[in-house]
């Protein structure tokens, strides 16, 4: 079976800038998760999808971020514009039926 | 406020003895509690899930209690090796949403 996908796996950009990130989960998962983990810390949650429906965003910036999963499946994250809080690793991960998170590797954000 | 406690100080034992690691929470009522091991530069891997109704659960060399009066969960490695080293994170389920602890580094050292 394959895992859940993340791309890029690295960005570097500078501040003001926008930026997107794309995640692809396990074939069948109804819910997605965006997270966000700056260095020492755990996964921050900042989006729950089902299907294509949004379940909790209460911890996305919305001012800056937005994410979208069209037809249920792929999900994108965008953040727009980039500050330097936002340096991070930005984590997708899709849950079946049973209550396990599958991961994606991640992509690492630099703002500059 | 809700909170999830995991020492932050990095562990360090010897290859072959138990490791056991922390979970805190206070204000929480949740569901269930699992725990996960990230290695640098990957996404978490799920290892063990335990119910708000079960005392322990087994997997392996890997132990987890929850203990919903002490608000706690101890999470124990036997016969540790230096492939086990690694940050482990608790995660609680609440209402709706699944929060995350700040993990903590366990190091076997040979």
């Amino acid at each position: 079976e394959a895992g859940v996908a993340q791309s890029p796996r690295y960005k570097i950009i500078e501040k003001r800038q926008s930026v997107a990130f794309w995640c692809n989960p396990i074939s069948g998962h109804a819910t997605l998760y965006w997270y966000q983990q700056i260095l020492g810390q755990g996964p921050k949650l900042l989006i729950q999808f089902q299907n294509n429906g949004v379940v909790d965003d209460s911890q996305l910036p919305k001012d800056r971020f937005s994410a979208e999963r069209l037809k249920g499946v792929d999900s994108t994250l965008k953040i727009q514009p980039a500050k330097l809080e936002d340096s991070a690793v930005y984590l997708c991960a899709s849950r079946s039926t049973t209550d396990t998170q599958y991961f994606g590797p991640g992509t690492r954000l630099t703002v500059l | 406020s809700q909170k999830i406690e995991q020492n932050s100080e990095a562990l360090n034992i010897q290859e072959g003895k138990t490791a056991t690691l922390t979970c805190n929470y206070t204000n929480y009522s949740p569901a269930y509690l699992q725990w996960y091991r990230q290695d640098p530069g990957r996404g978490p891997v799920f290892l063990l899930l335990i119910r708000e109704n079960e005392k322990e659960k087994r997997k392996e060399r890997l132990k987890v209690t929850f203990d919903t009066t002490l608000k706690q969960s101890l999470f124990h490695i036997t016969a540790s090796q230096p492939a086990d080293s690694a940050t482990y994170l608790c995660a609680l389920k609440g209402y709706q949403k699944v929060t995350f602890g700040t993990g903590t580094k366990l190091q076997v050292i040979p």
